[in-house]
């Protein structure tokens, strides 16, 4: 069966500070992975996905960046941290169907990031 | 205007009780649409998911579409404490990869015992 990792769970950074997340996914081969924002009271916000190695689609221009080293690996990064970056952090995954399909997306755990 | 509206509550119900979230979304070319749970600090799970218009069920659960007036709901029956969670609706194109899934901003629902 396929599982979804992030680490950290939790983090708290002060402002300027660098940022990295990472996710990584078991149990399946070339999925799309996405980063997701959740801020309190709003709806999840797509910020990047990829459908391959080394391939990244940005959907909301912003100081973060992303990365996919690997298949299965999908890392979310920042050189300067901004007080407006606090949120939880989502990371999710779907099969790579391509035309008219439905893609379940499937959610890692989450990382809850403070910037103070 | 958002393209998925959701009241986001908070909603408290009793135990036992029938509880019904809505969602609205303005573009006509989406197809698929889903509802998902979402825990407090955990990820989002999916519930279900509905192609077009109709009702599906599954357990004390029914998604309904109406794709003529661009509503989607939820119907949880015999609600229980442990369905006390933020519910997400979402919707989907449906065309190229999964990167087209727009969500709603949640609605929190608490059942008291």
């Amino acid at each position: 069966s396929q599982t979804i990792h992030q680490w950290p769970a939790t983090l708290v950074q002060p402002v300027g500070s660098p940022l990295s997340l990472e996710c990584t996914v078991e149990g399946t081969s070339n999925p799309n992975l996405y980063w997701y924002r959740q801020a309190a009271g709003r709806g999840l916000q797509l910020l990047f996905y990829s459908v391959g190695i080394g391939q990244i689609s940005s959907e909301v221009p912003q100081n973060l960046s992303a990365s996919r080293p690997q298949d299965r690996q999908f890392i979310l990064s920042s050189k300067k941290l901004l007080l407006s970056d606090s949120g939880f952090y989502l990371c999710a995954w779907s099969i790579d169907f391509t035309g008219h399909s439905y893609n379940e997306q499937f959610f890692g755990p989450g990382t809850r990031l403070t910037v103070l | 205007q958002k393209e998925v509206e959701q009241d986001p509550g908070p909603l408290s119900v009793p135990e036992g009780a029938i509880v019904s979230l809505n969602c609205t979304y303005s573009n006509s070319a989406f197809q698929y649409f889903m509802w998902y749970r979402q825990y407090s600090r955990k990820g989002p799970e999916l519930l279900m998911y509905t192609y077009s218009s109709g009702n599906k069920e599954d357990g004390r659960f029914t998604a309904q579409v109406d794709k003529s007036s661009k509503y989607i709901s939820l119907f949880i029956r015999d609600s229980q404490p442990s369905d006390s969670a933020t519910y997400l609706c979402a919707t989907a194109r449906g065309d190229n990869y999964g990167q087209n899934f727009v969500f709603g901003p949640g609605t929190r629902l608490s059942v008291l015992p």
